[in-house]
């Protein structure tokens, strides 16, 4: 199956500073990808969809100018944290999807494995 | 826009069977069904496309009912393996494209 890398897995930062999360799909192109948000014990929660080339779609009650997302190919997407909090210690996960941007919802998604962030 | 998933957890024996049920408010275009393991990122298991359509993963199958808004995962002879947290997710119109979220979660713990 199609393979999708996240860097860093974990990162522990001072409040204040700022994180970049970088998600790759190593094997396919991918036109759309997700970025959720997992605190423990709950489900993911979406934060923002993006398609390569054009700005992202921020969920509501999700602040653009705190969490940059940039699709700037079709192998990688990043999300940067700026200015962290403790309140943003997290787990982040990405998933890329193939398929026509911003459409068909059958295509599946494929995961990164995560990336742990601590805001101390 | 978050699907509601019942029950919130269930624990089983092994060789149990279970059912997950996945309801949304709003209308569906596809369902999908994901397990995560502790500290893992989400397992894809298979997607639902049709009003009515039934899929099967081993001993894992899944049904969709379009009209109602809900899907439900079944397991069958429950391995130790099932162990983890099933998520449904449902993606359907939005103004601004098909958006994809994920349900409540349900806690599955296969014992032997």
């Amino acid at each position: 199956g199609a393979v999708v890398s996240q860097h860093p897995s974990r990162v522990i930062c001072k409040s204040g500073t700022s994180v970049k999360i970088e998600c790759r799909s190593l094997d396919f192109q991918a036109t759309t990808m997700f970025w959720y948000r997992q605190f423990p014990k709950q489900s993911l929660m979406l934060m923002a969809t993006s398609n390569e080339g054009s700005k992202a779609t921020y969920e509501q009650g999700v602040e653009k100018d705190k969490f940059l997302i940039n699709h700037a190919s079709l192998t990688l997407s990043t999300l940067t944290v700026t200015s962290a909090h403790p309140e943003d210690s997290s787990f982040y996960i990405c998933s890329a999807r193939e398929g026509l941007a911003g459409g068909l919802s059958s295509y599946e998604q494929y995961f990164g494995p995560g990336t742990r962030l601590t805001v101390t | 826009q978050q699907p509601v998933q019942s029950p919130q957890a269930v624990i089983l024996r092994e060789g149990e069977d279970a059912v997950i049920n996945c309801s949304s408010s709003k209308a569906l275009y596809s369902v999908h069904w994901y397990r995560q393991k502790h500290g893992e990122a989400p397992v894809f298991l298979m997607i639902l496309l049709k009003g009515g359509e039934q899929k099967g993963h081993e001993k894992i199958s899944a049904s969709f009912n379009e009209k109602k808004q809900q899907s439900s995962l079944y397991l069958t002879a429950s391995q130790l393996s099932y162990s983890g947290t099933y998520f449904c997710g449902t993606a359907g119109p939005t103004n601004t494209g098909n958006q994809f979220y994920f349900g409540t979660g349900t806690s599955l713990t296969v014992i032997p």
